[in-house]
């Protein structure tokens, strides 16, 4: 099946810091890309839909200039955490989606766990 | 709105029996249907999907989910439940004609030995 690979695994930075998550499509082009957020104890709350060569659609709430989405290409986006705070401490997941036999699917990736000191 | 509802934070059982972990939903069209599950500090792993055809989907590890289309309802079963099953599990929804995927609240499976 299709592989959603995300970079780093887990992450730890100095409060203040700036910190990329890389996502990438490993074996197949992905229309979009999505981000989420998962908090302890919690459900995934999706933070931004990406497409390839435009600029991210974010979610009621989230903040655009604190959490940059760049989409590069069809196989990489990225999410970069900007002056990095304690309570931006927390689970990023991000999945691809793209055309199988005529439905749009999802595949995530494993998951970057952040903690800011 | 679309919504996805597991109505147990917790579920109970011991090791060989049947469990059980419930799922509603409240999507427009004929979505499909997901269950995953996720291990600590680990990512989601895919365990079944419904698109469409036999009501009663059967997947990863043993586990298997009906499908009811008159209750809206996608329940995750297994006939005996393992100590290892112990985890986090989410259902999911990707509406008709979107590809956003819509998550249940979780629901945490504890197996006792």
């Amino acid at each position: 099946g299709a592989v959603v690979s995300q970079h780093p695994s887990w992450v730890i930075c100095k409060s203040g810091t700036s910190v990329k998550i890389e996502c990438r499509s490993l074996d197949f082009q992905a229309t979009t890309m999505f981000w989420y957020r998962q908090f302890p104890k919690q459900s995934l709350m999706l933070m931004a839909t990406s497409n390839e060569g435009s600029k991210a659609t974010y979610e009621q709430g989230v903040e655009k200039d604190k959490f940059l989405i760049n989409h590069a290409s069809l196989t990489l986006s990225t999410l970069t955490v900007t002056s990095a705070h304690p309570e931006d401490s927390s689970f990023y997941i991000c999945s691809a989606s793209f055309l199988v036999r005529g439905r749009t699917e999802a595949f995530f990736g494993q998951g970057t766990r952040l903690t800011v000191v | 709105a679309q919504s996805v509802a597991q109505p147990e934070d917790q579920v109970n059982v011991a090791e060989g029996n049947p469990l059980t972990v419930k799922c509603t939903y409240s999507v427009s069209g004929n979505p499909y249907l997901f269950w995953y599950v996720q291990y600590p500090n680990r990512g989601l792993q895919f365990l079944l999907k419904y698109i469409t055809g036999d009501n009663l989907v059967k997947g990863s590890y043993g586990f298997e989910a009906e499908f009811n289309k008159s209750q809206t309802s996608f329940h995750l079963k297994k006939p005996s439940a393992l100590v290892s099953d112990s985890a986090l599990y989410f259902c999911a929804v990707s509406p008709w004609g979107g590809f956003k995927t819509i998550f249940g609240a979780g629901t945490r499976l504890f197996v006792k030995a």
